[in-house]
């Protein structure tokens, strides 16, 4: 168990709706990265918060955009979806986004648009 | 611009052979690498990591990994494989630009025949 927590675990839900993902990190992790895994594209780095701010942007679409609470959960909302936004959507935690600590990871939103 | 290439997309190896996932990078600096194993269902989970020193680094699970600059590769190995390792394995490369963030390979698919 990383002690990376992401909910839901699977989410079905139909072109042009919005969804929210939701990630608690590691206990004492202050920065939140969002990967999106895909067949096609694999591993996308989209985006990174430290502390409630935006730290660093990836590959991440107009239509999605994410936030960090000052709990230090993170959510990451996708709106006007499409059959290509079907993917993994992995949450990961680290100390501080600063250092190279490693990357801890958590078990994934499924999220399948239909 | 950072990259890593994983050029195997799926291996085949019998339970109890050797096992070699191939890792090449790109990458200015000095990388620090990563490798990860991904079971079905699950996160990322950290096996083994890369940042100076002894080039041949031990990790959890009887891993190794054996960084050659000439060459930049990191790959991966395993003397004896265990059903167990039936899983994805990521390659990946953290880089810095506004903070430290992973890259990561297309993954190998590693199917461990009984």
């Amino acid at each position: 168990d990383s002690g990376v927590t992401q909910t839901p675990k699977h989410l079905i839900t139909a072109t042009g709706q919005r969804v929210t993902l939701r990630c608690s990190p590691r206990s004492g992790d202050l920065s939140v990265y969002w990967y999106q895994q895909s067949l096609d594209q694999g591993l996308q780095f989209l985006i990174q918060y430290y502390n409630g701010e935006e730290r660093a942007k990836g590959n991440i679409l107009e239509r999605f955009s994410a936030q960090q609470f000052p709990d230090l959960h993170s959510e990451l909302n996708l709106s006007s979806l499409e059959l290509g936004d079907s993917a993994l959507y992995f949450c990961a935690s680290s100390v501080t986004g600063l250092d190279r600590s490693p990357l801890h990871f958590g078990n994934g939103t499924r999220l399948t648009v239909t | 611009a950072q990259s890593v290439t994983q050029p195997d997309i799926h291996i085949t190896v019998s339970e109890g052979a050797s096992l070699e996932l191939r890792c090449n990078y790109s990458y200015g600096a000095t990388p620090y690498l990563f490798w990860y194993v991904q079971s079905p269902g699950q996160g990322l989970q950290l096996l083994l990591k890369y940042f100076s020193g002894d080039t041949l680094v031990q990790g959890i699970k009887g891993f190794e990994a054996e960084f050659k600059r000439s060459q930049s590769s990191f790959n991966l190995r395993k003397p004896s494989v265990h059903w167990s390792d039936a899983a994805e394995y990521f390659c990946a490369v953290d880089i810095m630009d506004s903070s430290y963030k992973l890259i990561f390979g297309s993954g190998t698919r590693l199917l461990v025949r009984p």
